[in-house]
């Protein structure tokens, strides 16, 4: 069956400016996750959905960042203001039963490059 | 606070070596899941394995195999007579079931070469 995608895969953008990074979770799957990944570091988590529901969002750098995910299954990660800072690669997994079941494995889409010049 | 080292950045061997890649762990909780997943240069993170932290049990698939030891907080992954294709960045990860919940927490990452 489909994995997770996302759109765009790559995303330039001006320092200033508001973007949309879209996640499509794993049919059925109820817990999303979004997580950012730097250039030769490893991915450090933003935020988690059991369904439409923010379960955990310490992981927002600012309040620059917000995510939706408004009928529990799509979710769209929303950027105000970007910085350069901001670039990245971010991540978007997706689990079967979700937060509280620590050893569910997540599965990973492909990413979206995100560049703020 | 959950933190996962991957002290090893960059490691390269050459075809059928074996290859072991470290990876130590710190957590507060009894109850967490330790995990590998393997980066291949296209970018998409692919799962390994996962272990709980009632079982301690070695294992073994295929040419992979896991170590872990709680007396020593580690979870090392050795690939046995390694190909080209092994070539990836390798992250451990730890989840935990009290403190943090499903969310991962990721090692640096190491970066393994394998020359033909």
């Amino acid at each position: 069956g489909a994995g997770v995608s996302q759109t765009p895969s790559n995303k330039v953008t001006e320092k200033g400016k508001y973007v949309e990074l879209r996640c499509d979770p794993i049919s059925g799957h109820t817990a999303l996750y979004w997580y950012r990944q730097s250039l030769g570091q490893g991915p450090e988590f933003l935020i988690y959905f059991q369904g439409t529901g923010a379960a955990d969002d310490s992981g927002l750098p600012n309040d620059r960042f917000f995510a939706v995910r408004p009928e529990g299954s799509v979710s769209t990660l929303k950027i105000q203001r970007t910085e350069r800072g901001d670039s990245a690669v971010y991540l978007c997994a997706s689990s079967l039963r979700g937060p509280g079941l620590a050893g569910d494995e997540q599965f990973f889409g492909p990413g979206t490059r995100l560049t703020v010049l | 606070a959950q933190k996962v080292t991957q002290a090893q950045t960059e490691i390269s061997v050459v075809e059928k070596e074996d290859v072991t890649l470290d990876c130590v762990y710190e957590t507060r909780d009894t109850t967490y899941y330790l995990f590998w997943y393997k980066q291949p240069p296209s970018g998409e993170l692919v799962f390994l394995i996962r272990r709980n932290s009632f079982d301690e049990q070695n294992e073994i698939s295929g040419r992979y195999s896991w170590n872990f030891q709680k007396s020593t907080s580690s979870f090392n992954f050795t690939i046995t007579a390694s190909q080209v294709v092994d070539s990836a960045v390798y992250f451990c990860a730890l989840s935990e079931e009290e403190t943090s919940g499903s969310r991962l927490t990721f090692g640096e990452g190491t970066q393994l070469t394998v020359n033909p």
